[in-house]
């Protein structure tokens, strides 16, 4: 069964500090990798999906890197705001499971950035 | 812009009682999703939907859940004889294609008294 962590598990920041938080998932039957941002109250809003390796991902100030030789994803986020705060999470398809699917999540980072 | 749209947003009920939730996708969209994310964790897979054929349902759904799609457009999640280890929020997420990300409603969140 796949099995996809994240850290740290929770992130205190102060405004306008650049952050970053670790995926780490198998790297053999790797397919793609998504990062999703959960703000309470709200639906989970697609980031990214990420298929190849060294590829590297940009939406305003956050970015994403790939490394699936390694089995691990990292987060940026260049001079946070208030308004990042919210959980990310990384989520793999289940490839053991050929062709599947199902998408395994991590337990997310929980990022609080202060005014 | 029509996204996922999931109802109700709560639900309260007694321990026994009979609860289901109502999920419309993006209309475009032709797989339908649902998960499951309690407190701590990351959301779990429940099923999975393509078109109207349910082509993956995961251990976690005990012979107490059921879910549907009719005609491929809605899909219904019940559970039956509801314990309080079914609260949790029940999140429904739908997509084009597996290439592409999941779009995700608002959720349900179930409270077992």
């Amino acid at each position: 069964i796949l099995n996809v962590e994240q850290s740290p598990q929770s992130l205190h920041v102060q405004e306008g500090d650049s952050t970053n938080f670790t995926c780490s998932f198998p790297s053999s039957n790797f397919y793609a990798l998504h990062w999703y941002r959960w703000e309470t109250a709200k639906s989970p809003e697609a980031l990214f999906v990420m298929t190849l390796n060294g590829d590297e991902k940009k939406k305003g100030r956050i970015s994403a890197t790939l490394n699936t030789k390694e089995g691990y994803s990292y987060l940026y986020i260049k001079g946070s705001q208030p308004e990042d705060s919210a959980t990310y999470l990384c989520a793999s398809p289940d490839a053991f499971q050929g062709g599947s699917e199902k998408l395994v999540f991590g337990k997310g980072t929980k990022l609080t950035v202060n005014p | 812009d029509t996204g996922v749209s999931q109802n109700p947003r709560h639900k309260i009920t007694k321990r026994g009682q009979n609860v289901t939730f109502r999920c419309d996708p993006i209309s475009e969209h032709n797989r339908l999703y649902w998960y499951r994310q309690t407190l701590g964790q990351g959301p779990e897979f429940l099923t999975y939907f393509q078109n109207e054929a349910q082509l993956e349902k995961s251990r976690l759904l005990s012979d107490r859940f059921s879910a549907e799609r009719p005609k491929g457009s809605f899909s219904t999640l019940e559970i039956q004889r509801t314990e309080q280890g079914d609260s949790a929020m029940y999140l429904c997420a739908s997509s084009f294609n597996r290439e592409l990300p999941q779009h995700f409603g608002d959720g349900t969140r179930l409270s077992i008294l």
